[in-house]
């Protein structure tokens, strides 16, 4: 399985700035993701990250508010642009890894905007 | 369409066997299972690919009913490090790999 570390690991910002969350995994792997998880709920995607090309995005999630980048395939960053609020929440990348295509998730970035 | 899991919540005492379900009103083509203990990431349990096949290690184990779309995780023996909210993810399409998720279930497990 493949190991996926993020940074930061958690984070207070203020409104209206914005924060980057890096996501690197120890192996190569064709996809990676991410999630926004508020506290005590469930998962929801935001966007698959591709490489080599834009990203593709959920209903209700747009680039100019999440831009990513995958300059390669053991990396890949989020930004939260235009902080408010309503984006505090705990975000995680995750990658398929294995024969099975698992998907694996990294230890969560814990946003807090005031 | 995200799925429906099933209880919500439950309590058991060391030893006790549990069944989580997950249903769909839509076709799937797998149903991954994580384990989240509270402040961590979601851990990766098992995958349940087409084809109505159980699979499992140890006490964990997980059946997946393609024709009923619904699959069910099940529990024996359990151990306090049990505890924790169980999701199931969900794939609807071959060469598809995005995760839907369920709302969760809470299994608190007491000695």
């Amino acid at each position: 399985s493949a190991v996926i570390s993020q940074k930061p690991s958690r984070d207070i910002c203020q409104r209206g700035t914005s924060l980057t969350i890096q996501c690197q995994v120890d192996s190569q792997v064709t996809m990676m993701f991410w999630y926004r998880q508020q506290p005590g709920q469930s998962l929801t995607l935001i966007a698959t990250a591709n490489q080599g090309s834009e990203a593709t995005y959920e209903s209700g999630f747009v680039i100019d508010k999440f831009p990513i980048s995958r300059p390669n395939l053991t990396f890949s960053t989020l930004t939260v642009s235009n902080m408010s609020p309503e984006d505090s929440s705990i975000y995680l990348c995750s990658a398929l890894s294995g024969p099975t295509f698992s998907q694996f998730f990294g230890p969560g970035t814990r946003l807090t905007v005031l | 369409q995200q799925p429906v899991q099933s209880p919500q919540a439950v309590i058991l005492r060391e030893g006790e066997d549990a069944v989580i379900n997950c249903s769909s009103s839509k076709a799937l083509y797998s149903v991954h299972w994580y384990r989240q203990k509270h402040g961590e990431a979601p851990v990766f349990l098992m995958i349940l690919l087409k084809g109505g096949e159980q699979k499992g290690h140890e006490k964990i184990s997980a059946s997946f009913n393609e024709k009923k779309q619904q699959s069910s995780l099940y529990l024996t023996a359990s151990q306090l490090s049990y505890s924790g909210t169980y999701f199931c993810g969900t794939v609807r399409g071959a060469g598809s790999y995005q995760l839907t998720f369920g709302k969760g279930t809470k299994l608190s497990v007491i000695p």
